[in-house]
């Protein structure tokens, strides 16, 4: 069953914007990762938010996490076309262990 | 560093052979885990070892699908026999352990005729 859910699934901006990519999930976690996917590549991982952080940088990423309304946003200040990419959030509840993907968000920069 | 690597990049096949993927994860990364990617489906979860031992494998569709890991820098998976049904791409990732970040290879991209 999916855990994460991302919206929108795809937006296309102008190089220099701004993009805010959400995820929702469905029940408690342990941390919340973003993950990027080039075409035709595997995915890389971006940044891992724990449960009691609220907010987390790296580089030009900003991400946020409100565990009471189930939701982490990934905004990605000042894009570049090759910012280009799917991105997913991905959610460890504990359980076993395992990450729950997401099915992703396109974004895609135009230059 | 070497990432994960996955071989082969590309595979194509008739409906009915035997397919073995292969992967050899980061040196000493102790989780390895199976994903296949569909746009249908999106990316799930087959199977993930700790350890070189297989902890869930409810993921893994039906007995056809099999994974072995027989020491900790190689593992392989296996489908036998291949539907049209099992074309996607598959991906191998590691991780130092659990609840760390996964590194994912390139995948392989398999088609079945």
């Amino acid at each position: 069953s999916q855990q994460g859910e991302e919206d929108p699934q795809a937006l296309s901006i102008q190089e220099g914007e701004n993009a805010t990519m959400n995820c929702s999930y469905k029940t408690s976690i342990n941390n919340l990762q973003w993950y990027r996917q080039n075409s035709g590549r595997g995915l890389v991982h971006l940044i891992l938010i724990r449960s009691n952080e609220r907010e987390k940088h790296s580089g030009r990423l900003r991400v946020t996490l409100d565990t009471s309304k189930k939701s982490s946003s990934l905004l990605i200040t000042a894009s570049r076309a090759a910012d280009t990419a799917s991105y997913f959030c991905a959610t460890d509840t504990g359980a076993n262990s395992k990450l729950t993907f997401g099915k992703g968000i396109t974004l895609s920069v135009r230059p | 560093d070497a990432g994960v690597i996955q071989s082969p990049r590309h595979e194509v096949t008739e409906m009915g052979q035997e397919v073995t993927l292969r992967c050899k994860p980061i040196s000493g990364h102790n989780s390895l885990f199976w994903y296949r990617q569909t746009m249908m489906r999106g990316l799930e979860l087959l199977i993930y070892f700790n350890n070189n031992v297989p902890i869930d494998d409810s993921g893994m569709p039906e007995d056809r699908f099999s994974a072995k890991m027989p020491n900790a820098s190689f593992s392989t998976l296996k489908i036998q026999p291949s539907e049209p049904r099992d074309s996607a791409v598959y991906f191998c990732a590691s991780s130092l352990s659990n609840f760390q970040p996964q590194h994912f290879g390139d995948g392989t991209r398999l088609s079945i005729l």
